[in-house]
């Protein structure tokens, strides 16, 4: 149980354009998720905590209004990247957790942006 | 503040040996502790996780990690360490608002 998974796993798309990454929690109802970014060598960096229904809570540092999150349902999130630069290009990994008892979150596999 | 540090960036080990990864932490109240393995390009398994309770705590492919209060700390370790064990580590604090990882070690098997 307890499965994330990511969509795509691997993308590449053109400086300026947007491109949406899509979590979802498949065995569970995800209350809250959040993302994070990955850069080569490094750790993972929380970017937002999104809760269903509500606006995200965005770490600080992070563009809101580049990185947009909707966690329109329990079992989805999506991170969209706007106007993506190359300096965008990252490893971005999502996870999930099922409710305040629980204090262990549920991590997809990431999904990898290049932005040319 | 929560935080992870991990001291080691980098450790070899020869397959067989014992590996033992470092991780302390520092949190205003008791710590839920968490050790995750990432190989390249992939995302974060959990390997173990230490809530309460005994502090020894036993996790998958054989690894084992002991939570130690007075010195907070909560390291990693394996017996005998096979060449698929050769990924990056990581050590993370937190609980269901917020987790902190630590940088990360890279773990590399010789032959």
């Amino acid at each position: 149980g307890a499965v994330v998974s990511q969509h795509p796993s691997r993308v590449i798309c053109k400086s300026g354009t947007s491109v949406k990454i899509e979590c979802r929690s498949l065995d569970f109802q995800a209350t809250t998720m959040f993302w994070y970014r990955q850069f080569p060598k490094q750790s993972l960096m929380l970017m937002a905590t999104s809760n269903e229904g509500s606006k995200a809570t965005y770490e600080q540092g992070v563009e809101k209004d580049k990185f947009l999150i909707n966690h329109a349902s329990l079992t989805l999130s999506t991170l969209t990247v706007t106007s993506a630069h190359p300096e965008d290009s990252s490893f971005y990994i999502c996870s999930a957790t099922s409710g305040p008892s629980s204090y262990e979150q549920y991590f997809g596999p990431g999904t990898r942006l290049t932005v040319t | 503040a929560q935080s992870v540090t991990q001291p080691d960036i980098h450790i070899t080990v020869s397959e067989g040996a014992s590996l033992e990864l470092r991780c302390n932490y520092s949190y205003g109240a008791t710590p839920y502790l968490f050790w995750y393995v990432q190989s390249p390009g992939q995302g974060l398994q959990l390997l173990l996780k230490y809530f309460s309770g005994d502090t020894l705590v036993q996790g998958i492919k054989g690894f084992e990690a002991e939570f130690k209060r007075s010195q907070s700390s909560f390291n990693l370790r394996k017996p005998s360490v096979h060449w698929s064990d050769a990924a990056e580590y990581f050590c993370a604090v937190g609980g269901y608002y917020k987790l902190s990882f630590g940088a990360g070690t890279t773990v590399t098997v010789r032959a």
